[in-house]
């Protein structure tokens, strides 16, 4: 079937400290994986996307791995800062469906001082 | 800020009413897909239209419709409303040579039926 889920619904991590957020899919036929942030009040904001035909890509502070083998992707955020609290949502792009993208239930990330 | 505007940022209705919601997209930006947030649903995907036409349909009920204008907003009209449509709408638009996946979101309309 076509799914995205998240493991954990929260995760709390100390500031400065890394955050680890996983995701899993079922959709073998995505081309893409992206990951969102939504802080509270506002819209999901684009932080990273990674391509199936990849294992890791890295931006400013994040780092996203795909392992197919197991249909997972994690994003990871180094020194996580109070400004990281949000709700974390991975999502799927099908193969041939630019941007119609098909979301997971999301991770609300909270950091703690 | 995104730059994709959206209005009205909340609204209260009854059932069996009917609303319209504004999305103005990104200058430049051709496409527009509409999103809903539910709390037991989560983001869905319900409708895109790239430079005024129809493009894919997702998870979207008979008793909404979408178009995009020659100006390139676009309006969400929902009908005969149900207590059950109470969520946030996000509009999002892409630019024509952005990466795949990359949308940027509106801040969304919170209709409430009441």
């Amino acid at each position: 079937g076509e799914s995205v889920g998240l493991h954990l619904p929260t995760l709390s991590v100390q500031e400065g400290d890394n955050s680890i957020i996983n995701c899993a899919y079922s959709n073998s036929a995505s081309d893409y994986f992206i990951w969102y942030k939504q802080e509270s009040g506002k819209g999901p904001q684009f932080i990273i996307d990674i391509r199936s035909n990849m294992d890791k890509r890295q931006g400013q502070r994040v780092t996203v791995l795909l392992n197919k083998t197991v249909k997972h992707l994690s994003l990871q955020i180094a020194a996580t800062q109070p400004g990281d609290s949000a709700v974390y949502f991975c999502a799927e792009n099908k193969r041939g469906s630019a941007r119609q993208l098909t979301f997971g239930s999301g991770t609300q990330l909270t950091v703690l001082p | 800020d995104s730059g994709v505007t959206q209005t009205p940022k909340h609204l209260i209705t009854a059932t069996g009413q009917r609303v319209t919601l504004r999305c103005s997209p990104r200058s430049g930006d051709l496409s527009v897909y509409w999103y809903q947030q539910s709390l037991d649903q989560g983001l869905q995907f319900l409708i895109q239209y790239y430079n005024g036409e129809e493009r894919a349909k997702g998870n979207i009920l008979e008793r909404f419709s979408a178009q995009q204008f020659p100006d390139l907003h676009s309006e969400l009209n929902l009908s005969s409303l149900e207590l059950g449509d109470s969520a946030l709408y996000f509009c999002a638009s892409s630019p024509l040579s952005s990466e795949v996946g990359e949308l940027f979101f509106g801040e969304g309309s919170r209709l409430t039926v009441l």
